[in-house]
């Protein structure tokens, strides 16, 4: 079974300036997906990023991007220019390929709560 | 955003009642899932289905069922309610042909006193 831990329970940053959030995982699987999801106080969940295992390039999306490290299991979310917006639960998450009907499983992260401070 | 509503938002009911939660969608995805969120433990995989009457268990299923008699709805059923499953429950769906990626509904609250 996987399993996801998100070591930092509480980060909080300044506005305008960059915060990374932690997130390790730990597989047997050669290829796989990795997500990290934005929850604000609406408790949507967002998607914030994904990341493919078998491709080296790190993901990125506008102030947001991924430092993935596959030999060391680790998939860490780099938040750039924190705005107040960016205040909110995020989760990290991985899924299994498809290798039959039990697949597509989210194993999430317990979170990490993150507040950006005027 | 992905069209996926939860009805109802949220619910107050009583240990040892049925409870039926709806998610709808207007996507056409195939897949369909229900998580269950709760302090400390992220969100866990309750059922979830790969097509219409298809359905599997996911990690914490005992006490919750499950139907998908349509593309657009997947239903999730408490039995008999308890109170330890008073939670936030999330919808989501995905749509492997295009992506793996799941996306959420809004969330249903439930509280069983």
């Amino acid at each position: 079974a996987q399993t996801v831990t998100q070591s930092q329970p509480e980060m909080s940053v300044q506005e305008a300036e960059t915060v990374t959030l932690s997130c390790t995982y730990d597989t047997s699987e050669s290829n796989y997906y990795l997500f990290w999801y934005k929850q604000p106080p609406s408790r949507q969940m967002i998607l914030v990023i994904r990341q493919e295992a078998y491709k080296q390039q790190n993901a990125t999306e506008n102030r947001f991007s991924v430092n993935f490290q596959k030999a060391a299991k680790s998939f860490s979310l780099k938040i750039s220019d924190s705005q107040l917006g960016d205040t909110a639960m995020y989760f990290c998450a991985f899924m299994k390929p498809y290798s039959g009907a039990g697949s597509y499983q989210l194993t999430f992260g317990k979170g990490t709560k993150l507040s950006v401070i005027p | 955003d992905a069209g996926i509503t939860q009805s109802p938002r949220h619910k107050v009911t009583e240990t040892g009642t049925p409870v039926t939660l709806r998610c709808h969608q207007t996507e056409n995805h195939r897949y369909m899932y229900w998580y269950r969120q709760d302090p400390g433990h992220g969100l866990r995989l309750i059922h979830y289905s790969y097509g219409v009457k298809d359905t599997d268990k996911g990690e914490v299923s005992d006490g919750y069922s499950v139907s998908r008699s349509k593309t657009e709805d997947f239903l999730l059923t408490l039995e008999s309610a308890t109170s330890s499953q008073t939670s936030v429950y999330f919808c989501a769906i995905s749509d492997r042909v295009s992506t793996d990626t799941q996306y959420f509904g809004p969330g249903t609250r439930l509280t069983v006193l």
